[in-house]
């Protein structure tokens, strides 16, 4: 079973309007958790890392949260616009390069 | 220019061929890693190195070889392509920070 789950799979929202992404880990220990952004025929591409003691984290208008408690977090995605349409991966590092990957969530931004 | 490449891009090959993904990095990165991506699936490792001649089985190892002579390159070999090796492969490194780089992918087709 993967320990991280992303919901949902997939979803599509107008241009201009706010989404947000989410991701459940069941990862143990913890050490960080990041939000990667990967375009169609590319490489992920790192957005945001958030260790233990962070709640959030913005990279213009992407903003993660972290609830370490309820080992949750979001990606929440502002004022959309086209350049948004990828998949966006979560990925909890449990130590150093021992790293597990969602399954992603496709984004479509629609005009 | 610094980064991360990986070549060749795209493979078509049959089964049973031998088949060298290779990949390369400027940064001298220790850490490298090779991942594959399918659908319905998230980033799976494969193999990955700490540092020159050390190198360690991933998560889904079997059928593959790799070696790392140089800090800079991390060759990814299937001895024996299969059909279930048709899958887009991945090749990053991470800085000292945990924060990992991907190369912009190797997608191979297993005819």
């Amino acid at each position: 079973k993967n320990q991280v789950e992303q919901s949902p799979q997939s979803l599509i929202i107008l241009e201009g309007k706010n989404c947000t992404l989410q991701c459940n880990y069941t990862v143990s220990p913890f050490s960080n958790l990041r939000w990667y952004k990967q375009d169609t025929g590319r490489g992920p591409v790192s957005l945001t890392i958030m260790t233990f003691s962070e709640n959030t984290k913005s990279n213009g208008r992407y903003t993660a949260t972290l609830d370490a408690d309820t080992k949750q977090s979001s990606l929440h995605i502002t004022a959309s616009q086209l350049s948004d349409s990828a998949s966006y991966i979560c990925v909890v590092s449990r130590e150093g390069y021992k790293l597990s990957f969602g399954a992603g969530t496709t984004v479509t931004v629609r005009a | 220019d610094a980064g991360i490449t990986q070549s060749p891009r795209y493979k078509i090959t049959e089964t049973g061929r031998q088949v060298t993904l290779m990949c390369h990095q400027t940064w001298s990165h220790s850490y490298m890693f090779w991942y594959r991506q399918d659908l319905g699936h998230g980033l799976r490792l494969i193999y990955y190195s700490a540092a020159a001649d050390i190198t360690d089985k991933g998560e889904v190892p079997d059928g593959y070889v790799v070696s790392r002579s140089k800090t800079e390159n991390f060759p990814l070999t299937l001895e024996s392509a299969t059909r279930s090796q048709t899958s887009v492969y991945f090749c990053a490194s991470m800085r000292g920070t945990g924060e990992l780089f991907f190369g912009e992918g190797s997608r191979l087709t297993v005819l």
